[in-house]
């Protein structure tokens, strides 16, 4: 199975802010990443796929990059709407898999 | 509207069964892989099984191969769960998910509200 990691775990950021998270996959996956969104006691939502395409509905703050093995996504101006769990998921391979989650909260 | 409703979880005893259930509307259900993902209380997320359009392929993840079985009805636009000899580690909140039409598109999008299955005696 792929394992995912993201860094950092957590972290803290003020409305404003643009704030970037790190995902790294331990083989290859070919830009097979998905980012979702996960509010406290809701279920995900989905924000990109294939690493950089943007959902429907999305605002346009989100964006993701990346290849190989390592993909970022990045909130260019974080708004109060965003504070929340961030998690890849790679569908490279089956199983697919998630990482372990970044959470944003405010400063 | 695309929805997904989940139902059927609750709380069962250590070598228990459960059935969960997710009803789909507002697309067309036969068309999409769908998936079964789970989220254990306070952590992440781990995808459970998925089943092909025609539910001629399923696929599940090791610890639930031999205990858990994803079944869908096309006529009905339900997707199915049957949990059997289930483990306090199987406690989560159960999402059906719609993937793709397409294999090796395996993105979840949407997801249902989830339905929490608690094993404990």
């Amino acid at each position: 199975d792929i394992q995912m990691t993201q860094s950092p775990s957590s972290l803290s950021a003020s409305v404003g802010d643009r704030v970037t998270i790190t995902c790294r996959a331990s083989q290859g996956i070919s830009n097979s990443l998905a980012w979702y969104q996960q509010k406290p006691g809701k279920a995900p939502k989905l924000l990109l796929y294939a690493a950089s395409r943007l959902e429907s509905g999305v605002p346009s703050r989100f964006s993701g990059s990346g290849s190989g093995t390592d993909y970022t996504l990045t909130i260019s101006s974080l708004q109060p709407e965003d504070f929340a769990t961030y998690y890849c998921q790679q569908y490279y391979s089956t199983p697919p898999t998630f990482g372990p989650g970044t959470k944003v909260d405010i400063k | 509207e695309v929805q997904l409703v989940e139902s059927g979880g609750g709380l069962v005893q250590p070598g228990g069964s459960l059935r969960l259930s997710c009803a789909a509307s507002g697309f067309t259900f036969s068309s999409y892989w769908m998936s079964w993902v789970r989220q254990a209380p306070g952590k992440g997320l781990e995808w459970v099984a998925n089943i092909k359009q025609d539910g001629s392929e399923k696929y599940y993840v090791d610890s639930v191969k031999g205990r858990f079985t994803i079944s869908r009805d096309n006529a009905k636009n339900s997707l199915y769960l049957q949990m059997n000899s289930l483990r306090a580690e199987d406690t989560a909140v159960y999402y059906c998910a719609r993937a793709t039409p397409y294999s090796d598109e395996n993105w979840f999008d949407p997801w249902g509200q989830g339905t929490l299955v608690t094993v404990s005696s």
